[in-house]
């Protein structure tokens, strides 16, 4: 069974455009979270969907950043346009049961640096 | 405000030693914590967890201890094995609800 599986690994861009990461959850999992870790820091919330839908998105630091689930499959985050600040890595996960978090798988990461 | 702590940046323990790594959080509604283990370029991995009804649980070499009059759990792993070599996050969270994660404390096991 395929594991979260997130795109790009690393993504190097300036001050001022446009990224968007991908995340592909596991099949059957309802439930997909962002988290984001900047250097040094703790891994924080970003936002929480549920199938397509947008159960919590508290942890969004600003509008720059837009999240979306086409379908409930795959989400895709985007940062537009991006700052120094957003630079770090974005984690996403998945579990099938809604608060399960010891059943929450963890992708690889996604290492942004905004320079 | 920081809701959970790991004031421990790094840990270094002997191979075949405890390593014991500590947490203390401040919201008391939590109820269900976690360890997490992450290896460098690689995503958290689910370690172990307690609820808050309890104050012990063990898996393997790993136990992990609540006290919840301190707001403070303790992640201990005996014996100590090259491959605990890794960065180890507490977590925390409400029931349904996001999980808290602390800054994680790098365990590194000596030969």
């Amino acid at each position: 069974e395929a594991g979260v599986t997130q795109f790009p690994s690393h993504s190097v861009i300036e001050k001022g455009q446009t990224v968007t990461l991908r995340c592909d959850p596991i099949s059957g999992h309802d439930n997909l979270y962002w988290y984001r870790r900047v250097m040094g820091k703790e891994i924080k919330f970003l936002l929480h969907f549920v199938k397509e839908s947008k159960q919590d998105e508290s942890g969004m630091p600003n509008n720059r950043f837009l999240a979306e689930r086409t379908g409930g499959t795959y989400s895709t985050l985007k940062v537009q346009p991006a700052e120094l600040e957003d630079s770090g890595v974005y984690f996403c996960a998945s579990s099938r049961l809604r608060g399960d978090h010891t059943e929450a798988f963890f992708g690889q990461g996604t290492r942004l640096t905004v320079v | 405000d920081q809701q959970v702590k790991q004031n421990s940046p790094s840990l270094s323990v002997q191979e075949g030693r405890i390593s014991i790594l500590n947490c203390d959080y401040t919201n008391s509604m939590f109820d269900y914590f976690l360890w997490y283990k992450k290896y460098p370029a690689e995503g958290p991995t689910f370690l172990i967890s307690i609820s808050s009804i309890k104050d012990k649980n063990e898996d393997g070499r790993f136990t992990v201890f609540l006290n919840k009059s301190a707001k403070h759990l303790s992640l201990h792993i005996v014996p100590s094995q090259p491959g605990d070599s890794a960065v180890y996050f507490c977590a925390a969270s409400r029931r349904d609800d996001k999980i808290i994660f602390g800054k994680g404390t790098r365990l590194h096991i000596l030969p």
